[in-house]
């Protein structure tokens, strides 16, 4: 167990939809990262939040969105969905500025249908 | 922005023998963290090794270990003694403090008894 968690794990929705991704990460870690893996696909970042700020924005659609909250924890909100953002969706975080990894939680599972 | 190369997409190795997967990098960075991800068919990401930049002594970990080469921007995974569980998804990642972790392609690794 990473300490990561990501709810749900599967969502099945429809074309047109709009659905959120929870990310509650571990404890102590102030940054979170958002990645999208399709099927047989490598992972493609999509968003990084440090202390509630976005951090770093990498292939993110507009149609997508993301906050962390003062919890830490954090929403990936994706909106007007086709079927090619199918896909598994994963939370990581980390303990920025100190030497370690990200951690990533299961993943969730989204397909549009 | 940093880039991340895997230029095998798949590799197979007979049990108990030695294989290497590559991996490059591109990055103006002077210090940096390397890393070597696992995704069994589970899906759940498994860190596998680190290394940081600064260090010139290559990481090991049990029977992975890593060939670190700064100035050619390298940074391979040894994986002797091969095991059936080696069988995985394995992506090299690359990250600078604080910042995002940006991951290559993947190498797909079959190990067959």
């Amino acid at each position: 167990d990473s300490g990561v968690t990501q709810t749900p794990k599967h969502l099945i929705t429809a074309t047109g939809q709009r659905v959120t991704l929870r990310c509650s990460p571990r404890s102590g870690d102030l940054s979170v990262y958002w990645y999208q893996q399709s099927l047989d696909q490598g992972l493609q970042f999509l968003i990084q939040y440090y202390n509630g700020e976005e951090r770093a924005k990498g292939n993110i659609l507009e149609r997508f969105s993301a906050q962390q909250f003062p919890d830490l924890h954090s929403e990936l909100n994706l909106s007007s969905l086709e079927l090619g953002d199918s896909a598994l969706y994963f939370c990581a975080s980390s303990v920025v500025g100190v030497w370690t990894e990200a951690f990533f939680g299961q993943g969730t599972r989204l397909t549009v249908v | 922005a940093q880039t991340v190369t895997q230029s095998q997409p798949e590799m197979s190795v007979q049990e108990a023998e030695t294989v290497t997967l590559s991996c490059t990098y591109d990055t103006s960075e002077s210090n940096y963290y390397l890393f070597w991800y696992k995704q069994p068919p589970s899906r759940q990401m498994i860190l596998v090794i680190r290394q940081e930049a600064y260090k010139q002594q290559n990481a090991t970990e049990n029977r992975f270990s890593v060939n670190f080469q700064k100035a050619a921007k390298s940074f391979s995974l040894k994986i002797s003694d091969s095991q059936l569980g080696d069988t995985a998804m394995y992506f090299c990642a690359f990250m600078k403090g604080g910042n995002d972790m940006r991951f290559g392609a993947g190498t797909r690794l079959t190990v067959k008894p």
